[in-house]
């Protein structure tokens, strides 16, 4: 069965430094989403991508945080500068259409679990 | 603030026992329902989904949705110990918002 796969799977980082999480999404999907787990916490809505774009975002996802499709496979999650309450786990996750239509299934990631020290 | 509650647990039964598990949810014109299961430490897997009213099976798995009472529940049939593990409730809205909120989740534990 495809499968999202997101590198690394743990990236420790000093606060204030610049980190990219990567994600291959499934080939043809067309909608990419990332979503995060605080330890012990929920799972929460950072952004979604569809056509090149920024279709939805959190408020959560503020100016620190950026979001790219740099070539036809990768999705990437920046993190300007990182703050220790941004230690999480982090999910890519992608769909045919989108999650909000009846019928789509999301898969996630086997997610980077990013600690900011 | 759109919310999903789930009792926390943890909730423990006896291999073979039905598990249950509930969720409600505050936006009432929520569209589409979802449960994932979580492993310690992985990701979210796609149990089921609901859209309409009344239950749905698959296998040993019964979601129910009940949008007038704001109400999604999973049922476990004949749980078995490698079902233990946290289940999440999520929500979608209307209105072509891409956006699942998950409540915490609930922990079963399915004792052999």
């Amino acid at each position: 069965e495809p499968e999202v796969t997101q590198t690394p799977s743990h990236q420790v980082t000093q606060m204030g430094q610049e980190v990219i999480l990567r994600c291959v999404p499934i080939s043809n999907h067309l909608y990419f989403y990332w979503y995060r787990q605080i330890l012990g916490q929920k799972v929460e809505f950072l952004v979604s991508f569809y056509n090149n774009e920024i279709s939805e975002k959190s408020e959560i996802f503020d100016d620190q945080f950026s979001v790219e499709r740099p070539d036809g496979s990768n999705f990437t999650l920046k993190i300007r500068s990182t703050k220790l309450e941004d230690s999480a786990m982090y999910f890519c996750a992608s769909s045919v259409g989108g999650s909000g239509s009846a019928g789509e299934k999301l898969f996630f990631g086997s997610g980077t679990q990013l600690s900011v020290l | 603030q759109k919310e999903v509650e789930q009792n926390s647990g943890p909730l423990s039964v006896p291999e073979g026992a039905i598990a249950s598990l509930n969720c409600t949810y505050s936006d009432r014109v929520s569209q589409s329902f979802f449960w994932y299961r979580q492993y310690s430490g992985k990701s979210p897997e796609l149990i089921m989904s609901i859209y309409s009213n009344g239950d749905k099976e698959d296998g040993r798995f019964t979601a129910q949705l009940n949008k007038a009472s704001q109400y999604v529940s999973l049922l476990i049939r004949d749980s078995q110990p490698s079902d233990s593990a946290t289940y999440l409730c999520a929500v979608n809205s209307q209105g072509g918002s891409e956006k699942l909120v998950f409540g915490k989740g609930t922990k079963l534990t399915v004792n052999p």
